[in-house]
């Protein structure tokens, strides 16, 4: 159980073009994930937190216009990266909790490396 | 907010040696401490985590010990095996709410 499905796994696009990145809780109901940025040998950085029917939570530096949030369900939420330049081309990946169970695990989508050309 | 640091960042160990990774966290609140193991293009998975309720935890080959007073916590790999290459990250948390983590540690185990 517990399984995080996020697609594309990878996406080329060009500058000044949107994508959105898609995070779904296969098996459970998620109230609650989260979005990072990893650059190459380096951590996870957290961009934002997700909260179903309300805003997200945006971390300090990071753009909201830039990186759009939607939680419309309890198992989906997308990241939109508009007018995407080549300094947005990194891997980000979702992650998600379980309702209810207050267990705090985050488990991880598999991620999506963006490239922009 | 909270601060880890993670140390080191890289590991090489003989095959069947131990490793030992340590981390350290700023927020006397924190009481969630995961470690995830990330292999090269893949997704964090968990491999251990401790709450603030107990010093150490075990599964396998693998634990983790807390030192609560000194905010600090520990992973160790016995017998490490060529498969336990990757990068390991800790981190820490209130639970159920964001983590915040390290830099990561990379092992080599070498055969």
């Amino acid at each position: 159980g517990a399984v995080v499905s996020q697609h594309p796994s990878r996406v080329i696009c060009k500058s000044g073009t949107s994508v959105k990145i898609e995070c779904r809780s296969l098996d459970f109901q998620a109230t609650t994930m989260f979005w990072y940025r990893q650059f190459p040998k380096k951590s996870l950085m957290l961009m934002a937190t997700s909260n179903e029917g309300s805003k997200a939570t945006y971390e300090q530096g990071v753009e909201k216009d830039k990186f759009l949030i939607n939680h419309a369900s309890l198992t989906l939420s997308t990241l939109t990266v508009t007018s995407a330049h080549p300094e947005d081309s990194s891997f980000y990946i979702c992650s998600a909790t379980r309702t209810g169970t207050g267990e705090g695990i985050q488990y991880f989508g598999a991620g999506t490396r963006l490239s922009v050309l | 907010g909270e601060n880890v640091e993670q140390h080191p960042s890289t590991l090489s160990v003989q095959e069947g040696d131990s490793a030992v990774i340590k981390c350290t966290y700023s927020d006397s609140a924190s009481n969630y401490f995961p470690w995830y193991k990330q292999e090269l293009g893949k997704r964090p998975q968990l491999i251990i985590d401790i709450r603030s309720n107990v010093g150490e935890k075990k599964d396998q080959r693998i634990a983790v010990t807390l030192n609560k007073t000194a905010k600090h916590f520990s992973l160790h790999i016995t017998e490490t095996q060529p498969e336990d290459s990757a990068v390991y990250f800790c981190a820490a948390s209130t639970t159920g709410y964001k983590l915040s983590f390290g830099a990561g540690t990379t092992v080599t185990v070498r055969a």
